[in-house]
């Protein structure tokens, strides 16, 4: 059990586009959902905490505009990244929290944006 | 300032033997510690959980310690083997810091035959 999915693993986009990234919880319901950066060679940096039916908490220095998170459900959290712009490639990647131990975090597998 | 820190270098070990990893962290009061192992282009996969009032924690070939006094946890994999060669995450969770979980740097391990 306890298995994240996301999607999808890789997007190349065009300076300015969006990009819709997709985070389920397969087998578990979480009530709160954690999106991270990751740049090479460096550790996850967490960019939000979202909870389900409410609005996100974004770390210190995340424009909340640009990066746009909604938590539709208790499995299900989606990122997007508007207007994305070169410095916006990076490793994406969620992480949900089991509802009934809040403790244990589970990761997905990350998805790799390129902005041309 | 809060920090936790990681062996900053690669470590390098024979298949077969003891890998110990070392996590230290500073002006935090964790409720728990958890570790991951991170593959190249993969996200972080869950391996152990250790609380605050616990000071060890086995999972088969895994142990984990947790001194609360030292501020500091051992990760530690017995009976190494090629397939263990990745980059292992510290993480805690601390009182202070509204439930978020704070990421070391991360120890690249490898294993060698």
């Amino acid at each position: 059990g306890a298995v994240v999915s996301q999607h999808p693993s890789w997007v190349i986009c065009k300076s300015g586009t969006s990009v819709k990234i997709e985070c389920r919880s397969l087998d578990f319901q979480a009530t709160t959902m954690f999106w991270y950066r990751q740049f090479p060679k460096q550790s996850l940096m967490l960019m939000a905490t979202s909870n389900e039916g409410s609005k996100a908490t974004y770390e210190q220095g995340v424009e909340k505009d640009k990066f746009l998170i909604n938590h539709a459900s208790l499995t299900l959290s989606t990122l997007t990244v508007t207007s994305a712009h070169p410095e916006d490639s990076s490793f994406y990647i969620c992480s949900a929290r089991k509802a009934d131990t809040g403790n244990e975090q589970f990761f997905g597998p990350g998805t790799r944006l390129t902005v041309l | 300032s809060q920090k936790i820190e990681q062996n900053s270098e690669a470590l390098n070990i024979q298949e077969g033997k003891t890998a110990t990893l070392t996590c230290n962290y500073t002006n935090y009061s964790p409720a728990y510690l958890q570790w991951y192992r991170q593959d190249p282009g993969r996200g972080p996969v869950f391996l152990l959980l250790i609380r605050e009032n616990e000071k060890e924690k086995r999972k088969e070939r895994l142990k984990v310690t947790f001194d609360t006094t030292l501020k500091q946890s051992l990760f530690h994999i017995t009976a190494s083997q090629p397939a263990d060669s990745a980059t292992y995450l510290c993480a805690l969770r601390s009182y202070n810091q509204g439930g978020k979980l704070i990421f070391g740097q991360g120890t690249e391990l490898s294993v060698k035959p």
